[in-house]
């Protein structure tokens, strides 16, 4: 079993579609999650931390369930300018080495 | 302000040749690392160094040699490299190594070995 697994995906959707993505994590002691966003042929860019309690920012909402170990991404009235690949990242438990294991990414498309 | 720098944007190269990517960041971050990053895959970690130290080697071949000459700068050097080693190559930086510290990314450098 991969450490943290993401459906590759590709996600099409129209505009304005709302969209989830899904991500698992295999080691229950991981305490931080992230999703971070990257466009073609671009750098990652953070998109958003995730915490215990959940979190929003405008239209992207981030869950976390840790019994489950399961991460998750809502996107909500999808942009052309979401189109992307969204990667799951999961620190390395029990270690401050700045260790961080990314999922394959999933990518989105949104179509007009 | 939390940004990277690196230059080159882009770089080719011969498999003979010495080269050197460089990363900066004024962030006051005290950890800084280097990813390869092949197409459609996931960023793959190198090297981390945490306050100006080498602190991780993740078995990364002796034809990269990374070196930290202060706080604020990193660099690759490149040497003799294989045609297999072209990727973008990712510089990152952090506060510190603990789990809860964000990583950001540089541009990167886009190698071809040819």
């Amino acid at each position: 079993r991969k450490e943290v697994e993401q459906d590759p995906g590709p996600f099409n959707v129209p505009e304005g579609a709302t969209v989830a993505f899904n991500c698992t994590y295999s080691n229950s002691a991981s305490q931080s999650f992230f999703w971070y966003r990257q466009d073609c042929r671009k750098e990652p860019k953070l998109l958003m931390s995730v915490y215990s309690s959940g979190n929003e920012d405008g239209r992207f909402t981030a869950q976390l369930n840790r019994a489950s170990q399961y991460i998750s991404l809502l996107i909500r009235d999808s942009k052309l300018s979401d189109s992307a690949t969204y990667l799951c990242v999961v620190n390395m438990p029990k270690s401050n080495t700045g260790k961080l294991i990314f999922g394959q990414g999933t990518t989105l498309q949104v179509k007009p | 302000d939390t940004e990277v720098t690196q230059t080159p944007k882009h770089l080719v190269m011969g498999m003979t040749n010495k080269k050197s990517l460089k990363c900066e960041q004024h962030m006051g971050h005290r950890a800084m690392y280097w990813y390869k990053q092949k197409a459609k895959k996931p960023p793959e970690l190198m090297f981390v160094y945490s306050y100006e130290k080498l602190s991780i080697n993740e078995s990364v071949p002796s034809r990269f040699s990374p070196e930290c000459p202060n706080s604020s700068l990193l660099n690759l050097h490149l040497h003799a490299l294989q045609p297999e080693d072209s990727a973008l190559y990712l510089c990152a930086s952090s506060p510190g190594t603990s789990g809860r510290d964000t990583q950001y990314f540089g541009p990167g450098t886009r190698l071809t070995v040819l």
